[in-house]
């Protein structure tokens, strides 16, 4: 079981928008650490989409945003398209763990 | 542009070791902390080890501590895992991924491709 949780999975027409959420507790999210996401493309390594609860890396499209609150974060994805299919995962550190944390994935389905 | 290539896995009996390397080109090695994450077959990632941009300090998940050990050759600009006592449960596809100095709060913003680990009899 892991400790943030996600949705298992979420889905969403080409062009629409979905969200995924995250949930932490006051051990993480809730205690500042840091909320990253990371997208995983079918039978590939994981990529980095979002650091630091809404930054995007460089080649990121502004299609994708982060946001966080107190014991949350939610991913946002715009203008879906079919490439958007993929696993994403957030992370971020337990302090009472002393561990970095991932949650358990959310699958992206593109009708 | 920086690249982290895995090697190592293969398929291993339950008790015996196994050691990863990670071979990192195209960045300053010595300047960037690093983990090993790992992917159940199926399953979600789980963080493994971290060790710092010096290799001074070093971190495990509760899963591993006591049986693996993370090391790394600056020199080399390779980073290490040592897999002793293994169990089938330790399963998995083992991804290198940099990540900053190693701080609490840095991204795993580069990964490798991974490697299968497989414990079975």
């Amino acid at each position: 079981q892991s400790v943030l949780t996600q949705p298992p999975s979420v889905s969403g027409a080409p062009g629409q928008r979905v969200t995924i959420s995250c949930t932490g507790s006051t051990s993480d999210i809730g205690a500042g650490s840091a909320v990253h996401w990371y997208q995983q493309l079918p039978g590939t390594a994981p990529k980095l989409l979002i650091y630091r609860n809404n930054n995007r890396p460089s080649g990121v499209p502004d299609r994708f945003s982060g946001s966080r609150s107190a014991t949350s974060a939610s991913l946002a994805i715009s203008g879906l398209q079919a490439e958007d299919e993929a696993d994403y995962y957030c992370q971020s550190y337990d302090n009472s763990l002393s561990a970095w944390v991932f949650g358990g994935g959310t699958k992206l389905t593109v009708l | 542009q920086g690249q982290l290539v895995e090697s190592g896995g293969g398929v291993v009996q339950p008790g015996r070791s196994l050691r990863l390397s990670c071979a990192a080109s195209g960045f300053t090695f010595s300047s960037f902390g690093l983990h090993w994450v790992r992917q159940a077959p199926g399953k979600g990632l789980e963080w493994v080890t971290v060790v710092s941009y010096d290799g001074n300090d070093q971190d495990y998940a509760d899963s591993v501590k006591g049986r693996f050990t993370v090391s790394r050759d600056n020199s080399k600009n390779t980073l290490y895992l040592q897999m002793n006592s293994l169990r089938p449960e330790d399963t998995a596809v083992y991804y290198c991924a940099s990540s900053g100095v190693g701080a609490r709060d840095d991204a795993f913003d580069l990964w490798g491709q991974g490697t299968m680990v497989t414990v079975s009899s």
